[in-house]
């Protein structure tokens, strides 16, 4: 079962603009990850937010995280090429730390 | 270098014939998991390992085993593989107490 639904599938944009992709969840979570994909490579663990947190930054991300709503929010500032990739939220199942639920992921293109 | 590893990266074969993917952590985590990616359906945990001798099935366990005979090796075995297994197939690991992933590059299988 999905627990992230990613908002937009695909995302195009120059490099130097920000970059900003949804993710909703269904059930209640205590943390958040991101992930990055280079094309048909593995995951790359970007940033994990926890519930009692709002705002999380690393380098040029940012992520919100927003309980009430279920929603969390990567923003990208300042995109590179090198960005180009897709980005995955996931949360984990339950209490148990092995599993993860991903979202469909975002595809995020920068050009140059 | 801290690393999950996969073999083989591609794997081309044909329908029943056994095969054998290996995943090797050097992180000395306790818990591993399979996943497997499909466009539209996104990644789904297939088994996971808490550790030595401990398996339990994920989300799509058919057609698949497992098993974790030494903490550091988790390896997944198609008995009979058909062309419904056809997939791009992810090991990841993480310890105890942590929640984000650390995920091998990937082995891309195609049972024709």
């Amino acid at each position: 079962s999905q627990q992230g639904e990613e908002d937009p599938q695909a995302l195009s944009i120059q490099e130097g603009e920000n970059a900003t992709m949804n993710c909703s969840y269904k059930t209640s979570i205590n943390n958040l990850q991101w992930y990055r994909q280079n094309s048909g490579r593995g995951l790359v663990h970007l940033i994990l937010i926890r519930s009692n947190e709002r705002e999380k930054h690393s380098g040029r991300l940012r992520v919100t995280l927003d309980t009430s709503k279920k929603s969390s929010s990567l923003l990208i500032t300042a995109s590179r090429a090198a960005d180009t990739a897709s980005y995955f939220c996931a949360t984990p199942s339950g209490g148990y730390t092995g599993k993860l639920i991903f979202g469909q992921g975002t595809t995020l293109q920068v050009k140059p | 270098e801290a690393q999950v590893t996969q073999n083989p990266r591609y794997l081309i074969t044909v329908t029943g014939k056994k095969l054998t993917v290996t995943c090797s952590q050097n992180m000395n985590h306790e818990y591993m998991s399979w996943y497997r990616q499909d466009p539209g359906l996104g990644l789904r945990q297939i088994y996971y390992s808490m550790n030595v001798e401990v398996t339990d099935k994920g989300d799509v366990p058919e057609g698949y085993k497992v098993s974790r005979k030494e903490k550091r090796n988790f390896p997944l075995i198609l008995e009979s593989p058909s062309p419904n297994q056809t997939s791009l197939y992810f090991c990841a690991s993480t310890k105890t107490g942590a929640y984000e992933q650390y995920f091998g590059p990937g082995t891309r299988l195609t049972v024709t």
